[in-house]
């Protein structure tokens, strides 16, 4: 059973577009985070979300908690082909010592010069 | 602040040997996890040591296991290996009572 379900699964754009992908779930998280894994290297954290309906910037990538806490989205403005890359949502069903993180699939975005 | 480091990078083996990956967290975090990582089944978890012991397990067989040193360096140990062992084995650290996962580079697994 995929818990997280992230769309569309691959994305290829031209730079300059802008793009939304989603992670949606139809269970509850504590909290939610985002990665980007570039070929060859592990997910690097770009950010984490906790409160629903959280807002959080990181300059041209915008990152949005459902009210409900059950779903994401990651907007990103004007695409650069460094952006290229698999983009991960996890989620957390509880928070501190005890937690164990669920990964989406990933969508795997490339951006064209 | 040096990263996850893991090592070997790369592995070739062949069905029914068994292998060990390493991995080295960031100095201070206690909290080591492992991952696999196929194109099929995404990242999935394997298991998370704390202290030297195993907090958290994912749903894989008892020929994946794992443990953590006093200095928190992991390994993590498959045996009888198959072809659908084949993989990207991630290591990822974290602050103790923190979730964030801070990853290695992995180690590429082929089994021929």
């Amino acid at each position: 059973t995929q818990l997280l379900e992230q769309s569309p699964q691959f994305l290829s754009i031209q730079e300059g577009e802008n793009l939304t992908v989603y992670c949606n779930s139809s269970s509850v998280f504590s909290s939610l985070q985002w990665y980007r894994q570039e070929p060859g290297e592990g997910p690097v954290l770009l950010v984490t979300v906790v409160t629903g309906g959280e807002v959080k910037k990181l300059k041209r990538l915008t990152f949005q908690f459902g009210d409900a806490r059950k779903d994401s989205s990651l907007h990103i403005t004007a695409a650069q082909p460094g952006d290229t890359g698999l983009y991960l949502c996890a989620g957390a069903k509880s928070g501190g010592s005890n937690y164990k993180l669920t990964f989406g699939k990933g969508t795997l975005l490339t951006v064209n010069p | 602040k040096a990263g996850v480091t893991q090592t070997p990078r790369y592995l070739i083996k062949t069905r029914g040997q068994q292998v060990t990956l390493s991995c080295s967290p960031i100095s201070g975090h206690r909290s080591v996890s492992w991952y696999q990582q196929t194109p099929g089944q995404g990242l999935q978890f394997l298991f998370e040591y704390f202290s030297e012991t195993q907090r958290n397990k994912g749903n894989f067989p008892g020929r994946f296991s794992g443990r953590q040193f006093s200095n928190s360096r992991s390994e993590m140990n498959v045996s009888t290996l198959e072809l659908g062992d084949s993989a990207l084995y991630l290591c990822a650290s974290s602050l103790a009572g923190r979730n964030e996962q801070y990853f290695g580079p992995g180690t590429r697994l082929t089994v021929t």
